[in-house]
């Protein structure tokens, strides 16, 4: 059974860092690229990081609103993927999910997100 | 940026009635080289993830209920439920990914009249 497992969110104050694990199981995590989606309170999903598989270099993606403060990482010994997430601001308080990403064999393209995990709560306030 | 744009912002359907959701992308999501729509449905339920419903644009998921369905293509697209279940009430949300810097759209609920 494929199975995604978020943890590392807590209370922070703004200004300071935090640093998520999607721990996965159930299938060959080095043959899949890995996402993270957020969800602000009541709000909608959004997009923010992805890492490719290290066949294609375990290059990276970032959405503008987190790009230069988060950064995503992956450990294919371990079945891990980190979001290291620096500079937190109010804004960034959300739900993080992160999600195993579909793609084609042959390149390193994104495709759609099919497992998620339950998610981890973020809450950035002084 | 692509951005996908839902409509409606809610609606509400009787048991057993169609309901049609809508998402709009500001550009053209389909891909020329394999003729296939870079487009996903997803349903959350409050609490939950999101799970996967729909993928290249009407592709079913495993597992998913065949009142699910999906169309559409180039900028336009559908996702219907056409007999509505008391478990669909729900949040459902589109994504493109076709850019590496992929989108979802603001969502629609789902509920019951």
């Amino acid at each position: 059974e494929v199975q995604l497992v978020e943890s590392g969110g807590d209370l922070v104050q703004p200004g300071r860092s935090l640093k998520l694990s999607c721990i996965a199981s159930g299938f060959t995590f080095g043959d899949y690229g890995v996402t993270w989606v957020r969800q602000a309170p009541g709000k909608g999903l959004e997009w923010i990081a992805f890492i490719r598989r290290k066949a294609y270099g375990g290059a990276t993606e970032y959405a503008a609103s987190v790009r230069g403060r988060f950064t995503i990482s992956r450990d294919d010994s371990k079945n891990i993927a980190h979001l290291q997430m620096d500079s937190l601001k109010t804004e960034d308080t959300a739900v993080y999910y992160c999600a195993r990403v579909q793609g084609p064999p042959n390149t390193g393209s994104l495709y759609y997100f099919d497992y998620w995990g339950l998610g981890t709560l973020v809450t950035v306030s002084s | 940026d692509i951005v996908m744009t839902q409509s409606p912002d809610s609606l509400a359907v009787s048991l057993g009635e169609r309901a049609t959701l809508n998402c709009k992308s500001s550009q053209s999501v389909l891909y020329n080289s394999n003729n296939k729509n870079y487009v996903a449905w997803y349903q959350q339920k409050p609490g939950q993830p999101p799970k996967l419903l729909i993928y290249w644009a009407s592709t079913r998921e495993s597992g998913v209920p065949d009142r699910f369905s999906g169309s559409g293509s180039g900028t336009d697209f559908t996702l219907t439920i056409s007999s509505l279940q008391a478990e669909d009430v729900a949040l459902y949300y589109c994504l493109q990914y076709y850019s590496t810097l992929p989108s979802f759209g603001q969502g629609t609920e789902v509920g019951i009249k």
